[in-house]
């Protein structure tokens, strides 16, 4: 089982439309929680950093983690062409070499 | 933009091969990392450099080496090239003891022919 589980998708939405984008984990030690964003041929973004449970909010995206599920997702409001990338999730421990473990990524497209 | 450089953007290189890959963190960051991410798949820890020591690595064989100097930049180098080396290799800096997470360069991709 891999320690990070992320649909790879593709996920193609209408513009304006809600996304929602979602992983699962297996190590309760993980404590730190972030999802980047990867246009094609970057480097991955930071778009959400998020610590304990529960939601974070920054613009039209939300961070939402459980982790007594062991779940983490974005929610992404008034989707814009602009959003069309890839969505890596990761998650890391506290101390130690602070390794960030991914998720595949899902790519997603939104059309005008 | 994050700050993090790296060059070159893009290299090919013959199986057996040697190359070296070169990383500028951001500044007051004393802490670097690498990353390898092949086409598809999410970034795969290589090691972390922390005041110019390894201080932690993934599953990557010893033919995967890497240096980190005072001056913020660091280098990683990969012997014997394989065909299967072909990806985006991506370093990322942080500061090491804080909660801040790592702040990604543009990444090499180096192409295995």
């Amino acid at each position: 089982q891999k320690e990070v589980e992320q649909d790879p998708g593709p996920l193609s939405v209408p513009e304006g439309a809600i996304v929602s984008l979602n992983c699962t984990y297996s190590n309760s030690a993980f404590q730190y929680f972030m999802w980047y964003r990867q246009y094609s041929r970057k480097g991955p973004e930071l778009l959400m950093y998020t610590y304990s449970s529960g939601n974070k909010e920054d613009g039209r995206f939300t961070a939402q983690v459980d982790k007594s599920s062991k779940y983490i997702s974005l929610f992404i409001r008034d989707s814009q062409p602009s959003d069309s990338a890839t969505y890596l999730c990761a998650t890391r421990t506290q101390g130690g070499s602070e390794k960030l473990v991914f998720g595949k990524g899902t790519k997603l497209t939104v059309n005008p | 933009e994050t700050g993090v450089t790296q060059s070159p953007t893009h290299l090919i290189k013959t199986r057996g091969q040697q190359v070296t890959l070169r990383c500028s963190s951001q500044s007051g960051h004393n802490t670097v990392s690498w990353y390898q991410q092949a086409l598809g798949q999410g970034p795969q820890f290589i090691f972390q450099y922390y005041r110019e020591e390894e201080n932690g690595r993934g599953n990557f064989p010893p033919r995967f080496s890497g240096l980190q100097f005072p001056n913020y930049s660091s280098e990683l180098n990969v012997n014997a090239l394989e065909l299967d080396d072909s990806a985006l290799y991506l370093c990322a800096s942080s500061w090491t003891g804080s909660t801040d997470t790592q702040y990604f360069g543009p990444g090499t991709r180096l192409t295995v022919l």
